[in-house]
């Protein structure tokens, strides 16, 4: 059983497009995580959130605490926005990250 | 800049070799962490090391063991290599404060035949 959801599995978008990946949790948490995953397999940070809103360049990450859930959104996206995200949370009670299972953006030209 | 490295990008190896996968991070980070990575499935946490000579079972320990003699390096063992277990296997690390942010090596996916 998975206690992160990931929102939508594929999503494909044409460049420019504003893009949103949501990620749901059951749990408390200290921590939730954002993560990029090129083809070839490296793992990169994108946000580290535990309240409110983070932004990056294009990226925003959100999160609300009670509802427990987050959203990554990609402004004007492009090409080289496609890749995997992975939600990952961090349990109040635990010292192991759980991760979704990622969600496969595709940017078209 | 932040560095986690694994020994190998690819590997393949036969049914009931011994397989050793090693992990190295020069961020004097304490906490360190084996995950396989299969599709459909994200990421599974299998050992984690909090200090050296510590370890902990993830959720899939099973057919492997882990060995952390210095603080920079985390090595994972498959003592009896089986074709269940061809995967990509990620190395993390991340400090024990509460920062929390994982840092993640380039993956190392591995054939077993």
């Amino acid at each position: 059983k998975n206690e992160v959801e990931q929102s939508p599995q594929n999503l494909t978008a044409q460049e420019g497009e504003f893009i949103t990946i949501n990620c749901s949790y059951s749990v408390g948490i200290s921590a939730l995580h954002w993560l990029q995953q090129h083809p070839g397999g490296g793992i990169v940070s994108l946000f580290m959130l535990s309240s409110g809103k983070k932004k990056h360049g294009r990226l925003i990450a959100t999160i609300n605490i009670q509802e427990k859930h987050s959203s990554l959104h990609i402004t004007a996206s492009h090409p080289r926005d496609s890749a995997v995200y992975i939600c990952a949370v961090l349990p109040n009670t635990g010292n192991q990250f759980y991760f979704g299972t990622g969600t496969s953006l595709t940017v078209i030209p | 800049d932040v560095k986690v490295t694994q020994s190998s990008r690819y590997l393949v190896k036969r049914t009931g070799e011994k397989v050793f996968l090693e992990c190295v991070q020069d961020m004097d980070h304490e906490n360190m962490f084996w995950y396989r990575q299969d599709p459909g499935l994200g990421l599974r946490l299998i050992y984690f090391s909090y200090d050296v000579k510590m370890k902990e079972k993830g959720d899939i320990p099973e057919g492997y063991s882990v060995s952390r003699e210095k603080k920079e390096r985390f090595s994972l063992i498959l003592e009896s290599a089986s074709t269940n277990q061809t995967s990509m296997y990620l190395c993390a690390s991340r400090s024990g404060g509460e920062t929390y942010e994982q840092y993640f090596g380039p993956g190392t996916r591995l054939t077993v035949t």
